[in-house]
């Protein structure tokens, strides 16, 4: 158990709609990310936040945007879903102790009909 | 940009073989370079890293050395098991803090 949770394991939902995926980083960590990963691409990077504030953009699409609150819990908004934002996403955390090791969460699943 | 490349699988091997999965690297400056393992219906675990050339990061027998002359840090073990079957991927985190991946090499190992 990475310390890291996120909610839910599973969505499922239709096209064109929207969802918000949650993540709770380890206690005490101030990073949060979001990566996809899809059989296309593979493993990329979304968007980072540190501490409430965004800190690094990926190859994150404008129909999705995230944020991270002052209890520093995260969530990845995705709209106007299409069938190829069916994936997994994942979330992680870092602290400034081990700055440069990222914990993951166990994943969303994300199906899009 | 940064980049990771990785032997593509997959890989089958039976019980008690020798296992390397090669991986080379493109960077500036000088990455952290890691290798994470994703068993099945699972999240991505960290198994080992190396933060600076010549180290090496091992775990649950697993070995991996930071050759900057080749841009390489091989993963290797000289004994599998079959609860090694997984997906492992290799990863280098740069100045800007986002991890860069492999495609990954989904490992099989039967009795």
């Amino acid at each position: 158990d990475s310390g890291v949770t996120q909610t839910p394991k599973h969505l499922i939902t239709a096209t064109g709609q929207r969802v918000t995926l949650r993540c709770s980083p380890r206690s005490g960590d101030l990073s949060v990310y979001w990566y996809q990963q899809s059989l296309d691409q593979g493993l990329q990077f979304l968007i980072q936040y540190y501490n409430g504030e965004e800190r690094a953009k990926g190859n994150i699409l404008e129909r999705f945007s995230a944020q991270q609150f002052p209890d520093l819990h995260s969530e990845l908004n995705l709209s106007s879903l299409e069938l190829g934002d069916s994936a997994l996403y994942f979330c992680a955390s870092s602290g400034t102790v081990s700055y440069n090791e990222q914990f993951f969460g166990p994943g969303t699943r994300l199906t899009v009909l | 940009g940064n980049s990771v490349t990785q032997m593509e699988g997959p890989v089958t091997l039976s019980e008690e073989a020798f296992l390397t999965i090669n991986c080379t690297y493109t960077a500036t400056g000088y990455p952290s370079l890691f290798w994470y393992v994703q068993y099945p219906g699972e999240g991505l675990q960290l198994l080992l890293k190396a933060t600076k050339a010549d180290d090496k990061g091992s775990n649950k027998g697993f070995e991996a050395t930071y050759r900057k002359e080749t841009t390489s840090f091989h993963l290797e073990k000289g004994s599998v098991q079959v609860s090694d079957s997984a997906v492992y991927f290799c990863a280098l985190l740069g100045g800007s803090e986002k991890l860069v991946f492999g495609k990954g090499t989904k490992l099989t190992v039967n009795p």
